[in-house]
């Protein structure tokens, strides 16, 4: 069953602590990316990739890193440096090259506590 | 200005209604359009997906782009409480690099 599987669906973190949210796909997709998504504010671009072993900063990177070491896993770490952070992530993937469809995973919701 | 404007809503229909989506863009590189469908809670799934201008129809959802206008529709036909969701449309102007630019979303509720 193809799809692209984000876990946790729910995360916790004190403030000062650094968390790693999971993204893993069997679509056999070149692309791969995070999005943040705040209520009213539409869906907001933090990293994406292209390939294996490369990754870009979207509009919104400050705060958050990422790594791309398979094709299958893009996983997103929320540093303390990220001032608000609680949000709802959205990892989504598409083939790449001239096929821009992109499908998203069930997301994680991230609350500071 | 946003590249990507989207008229949140709400947006209340009774049953059976036609249901007409709508966003503007001002970025007239944009060539591929997308309908994303997101319940609470959960992430988007896409409905539909074109390429430069013209319609596009899947069962009761029609999509119909104008790029003269700068504006992209959504029709939704036969409206069901099952279609109570956020409708976000997003759009890229490129193959190479896909960044999906999109609006904030129009939440539509279809009550009986």
């Amino acid at each position: 069953d193809g799809g692209i599987t984000q876990s946790p669906k729910y995360l916790f973190r004190k403030e000062g602590q650094n968390v790693t949210l999971s993204c893993e796909q069997n679509l056999n997709h070149d692309a791969m990316y995070w999005y943040r998504q705040d209520p009213g504010q539409g869906l907001r671009l933090i990293y994406y990739s292209q390939i294996v072993n490369d990754f870009q900063k979207g509009d919104i990177a400050e705060g958050y890193s990422v790594s791309r070491e398979k094709k299958e896993s893009f996983p997103l770490t929320v540093t303390s440096a990220q001032k608000n952070p609680t949000a709802f992530y959205l990892c989504a993937s598409s083939p790449g090259g001239m096929n821009t469809e992109a499908f998203f995973g069930q997301g994680t919701r991230l609350t500071v506590v | 200005q946003k590249e990507v404007e989207q008229d949140p809503g709400p947006l209340s229909v009774p049953e059976g209604a036609i249901v007409s989506l709508n966003c503007t863009y001002s970025n007239s590189a944009f060539q591929y359009f997308m309908w994303y469908r997101q319940y609470s809670r959960k992430g988007p799934e896409l409905l539909m997906y074109t390429y430069s201008s013209g319609n596009k129809e899947d069962g009761r959802f029609t999509a119909q782009v104008d790029k003269s206008s700068k504006y992209i529709s959504l029709f939704i036909r036969d409206s069901q409480p099952s279609d109570s969701a956020t409708y976000l449309c997003a759009m890229t102007n490129s193959g190479g690099y896909n960044k999906l630019i999109f609006g904030a979303g129009t939440r539509l509720a279809v009550h009986p």
